[in-house]
């Protein structure tokens, strides 16, 4: 039973360009979550997403960041236009459809550097 | 908004030995999840052991225990029989249950631990 998969594990971009990051949640999950994570700190939450719906983007910045989580794919958190304050590790994690005392899983993670 | 508060950037302990993990937290809500989070350096995040809050009970999981307070708001963690495993950052978590953005999970800033020999 495949965990929740995120890519790339590893993502370089230039000033200016386009990060997109990929989740897929684990087999049976339809909730998906999105966290950052700066250099030492703790994680903070962005968007919540259930399947063609954004439920909770409160902890989203306003401008160049967006997220989806289509009827088929994985979810995509899309990132214009980047910015050196964009490095840091974006997490995904995943849980199953209205169990609010199930624990949410979380991927490995995006490390997203900007050059 | 709920805040969750780990008080101790870096924590060390001896082998085998039993060491506290601090988290306080804040909220007008009368049930909620705790969870305790540990992410070594690899950086995954592994659930550690996780508590709801109408339980009066403290959760264990094997080496792993808690010492919640409720009327304190304190949530702390044990470890104990510290093994060269155990280091890693441990994050305190809360979610909370009736409010409509429930799921999210809010982080504090995290422990480090160290386990020597």
């Amino acid at each position: 039973n495949a965990g929740v998969m995120q890519n790339p594990r590893h993502l370089v971009r230039r000033r200016g360009q386009e990060a997109r990051l990929r989740c897929s949640p684990m087999k049976g999950h339809s909730h998906v979550y999105w966290y950052r994570q700066l250099p030492e700190e703790g994680l903070k939450f962005m968007v919540y997403l259930q399947k063609e719906n954004i439920i909770d983007e409160s902890g989203m910045p306003k401008e160049r960041f967006s997220a989806e989580f289509p009827k088929e794919g994985p979810s995509i958190l899309r990132i214009q236009q980047v910015v050196r304050g964009d490095s840091a590790a974006y997490f995904c994690a995943s849980s199953p459809e209205g169990l609010l005392n199930q624990p949410q899983h979380f991927g490995d993670g995006t490390r997203l550097s900007i050059l | 908004a709920q805040t969750v508060t780990q008080s101790q950037p870096e924590m060390s302990v001896q082998e085998a030995e039993t060491v506290t993990l601090s988290c306080t937290y804040d909220t007008s809500e009368s049930d909620y999840y705790l969870f305790w989070y540990k992410q070594p350096p690899s950086r995954q995040m592994i659930l550690v052991i996780r508590q709801e809050a109408y339980k009066q009970q403290n959760a264990t999981e094997n080496r792993f225990s808690v010492n919640f307070q409720k009327a304190a708001k304190s949530f702390s963690l044990k470890i104990s029989d510290s093994q060269l495993g155990d280091a890693a950052m441990y994050f305190c978590a809360y979610r909370a249950v009736y409010t409509g953005t429930a799921s999210k999970l809010t982080f504090g800033t995290g422990t480090r631990l160290q386990v020597t020999l």
